[in-house]
């Protein structure tokens, strides 16, 4: 068990660039999730991926934000055309089997917008 | 719709002395409730969970938290803080019968300092 691996681990970039990042989940997990953590707040639920389907995605911030999961393994989350609200952590987490099962954090990616 | 409330954003202690941080949840369902742990720059790190098994619940490091369904509560304590427990703590909990929609709904956090 390596862990829930995020890259990278900090990102700088100028408003109006797109982003990229990738979370590689614990092995035979199936499930895997993304949430946007802002200072002194809560980590926000975006999207999850049970395999490679993903069965919620509402809670993207904005048509701006999407994420894959092509072979039900590695999972990237893009932001286009960031602005300087985007500037936060993004956590990924993945978990086995169902909904109650505990997640497991990785460390995150700090995106910071100049 | 469930959540859960942390009622207090920051707890100061003395090192050796016991620890409280407090949540409430709301909830339709017999819920699933969880603590996480944030040290600074990190990920969260899962303390202990309550899935409707027994009503105390013990997690690492010495934490425990009692699910009390007549007061809505779920309060983690352990009984001597060390200087290593300074993090924010998060009281958690996923919606759906059973957790069934499986993702998570964080409170807004505790702040633990621990003094020396």
């Amino acid at each position: 068990d390596t862990g829930v691996s995020q890259n990278p681990r900090h990102k700088i970039t100028k408003r109006g660039q797109n982003v990229t990042f990738r979370c590689d989940p614990i092995s035979e997990h199936n499930r895997l999730y993304w949430y946007r953590q802002t200072l002194g707040q809560g980590p926000e639920f975006l999207t999850y991926f049970q395999n490679e389907a993903q069965l919620e995605k509402s809670r993207l911030l904005s048509d701006r934000f999407s994420a894959e999961r092509p072979k039900g393994s590695f999972s990237t989350l893009e932001i286009q055309r960031t602005e300087q609200g985007d500037s936060a952590m993004y956590l990924c987490a993945s978990s086995l089997g169902t909904g109650n099962q505990p997640q497991h954090f990785g460390d995150g990616t700090r995106l910071s917008i100049l | 719709a469930q959540s859960v409330t942390q009622l207090d954003s920051h707890v100061s202690v003395s090192e050796g002395t016991p620890v409280l941080l407090r949540c409430n949840y709301s909830s339709s369902y017999s819920p699933s409730l969880f603590w996480y742990v944030q040290h600074p720059n990190k990920g969260l790190q899962l303390l202990l969970k309550y899935t409707s098994a027994a009503t105390l619940v013990k997690g690492i490091n010495g934490f425990e938290a009692e699910f009390k369904k007549s007061e809505t509560s779920f309060h983690l304590t352990k009984p001597s803080a060390h200087m290593s427990d300074a993090a924010e703590y998060f009281c958690v909990v996923i919606p759906g019968v059973g957790g069934s929609q499986g993702n998570l709904i964080f409170g807004k956090g505790t702040k633990l300092s621990v003094k020396p």
